[in-house]
């Protein structure tokens, strides 16, 4: 059973167009909720964490917040280099992540 | 500092030989993952360390995997034989155990190729 579960598979947005992804949960005991972004051919790079219900964090034009099933990381105005794949990961006990399978957004100017 | 470090970038190899796979990570840091992605499964956790000790290899997939991490700057890890069902992209991950975030950091990763 999927324990991370991220949608759509794949967005396509018009520059300025904003949006956003969801990420929903289905662990027990959550220790911190995480947005990585992954560009092709590298490994992802850490954007957020989030701990506890209703927390919300920003960097430029995005904006991750965390409900007790699920997350969404809004993106405001987006522009082309926005475009990666944008993992989420949730930490039970211990140090390990569990990662669901990513969004895709291809930004279009 | 330079972030963690791989090597190889990309291994090609033929079906039932031996893969190393090696990783350096972030002075400091005391917890050391290793992942392998593929478009089918994702980004799957096979093993982490605390401290170079193994805490979980719960994801390792077989026998034929296998990691050691001999002291906080190295660790390896070792598929034999190889199998094309191996072909991924493997990820060494590390961050710092006690800290307030707990991020992860990852290296590039190395592609590997069974053939």
């Amino acid at each position: 059973e999927d324990q991370v579960t991220q949608s759509p598979e794949a967005l396509r947005l018009q520059e300025g167009e904003s949006s956003s992804l969801n990420c929903s949960y289905t662990v027990s005991g959550l220790r911190g909720l995480f947005w990585y972004r992954q560009d092709p051919g590298k490994g992802p790079e850490f954007l957020f964490t989030l701990y506890s219900a209703g927390e919300e964090k920003e960097k430029e034009r995005l904006k991750a917040t965390l409900t007790k099933k699920e997350s969404f990381l809004h993106i405001t105005a987006p522009k082309p280099e926005d475009s990666a794949t944008y993992l989420c990961a949730v930490r039970q006990a211990g140090t390990a992540l569990i990662f669901g399978k990513g969004t895709t957004l291809s930004v279009s100017s | 500092d330079a972030g963690v470090i791989q090597s190889p970038r990309h291994e090609v190899t033929e079906m039932g030989q031996e893969v190393t796979l090696r990783c350096k990570p972030i002075s400091g840091h005391n917890s050391l993952f290793w992942y392998r992605q593929t478009m089918m499964r994702g980004l799957e956790l096979l093993i982490y360390f605390n401290n170079n000790v193994p805490i979980d290899d719960s994801g390792m997939p077989e026998d034929r995997f296998s990691a050691k991490m001999p002291n906080a700057s190295f660790s390896t890890l070792k598929i034999q034989p190889s199998e094309p069902r191996d072909s991924a992209v493997y990820f060494c991950a590390s961050s710092f155990y006690g800290g307030i975030s707990n991020e992860q950091f990852f290296g590039p990763g190395t592609r590997l190729t069974v053939l």
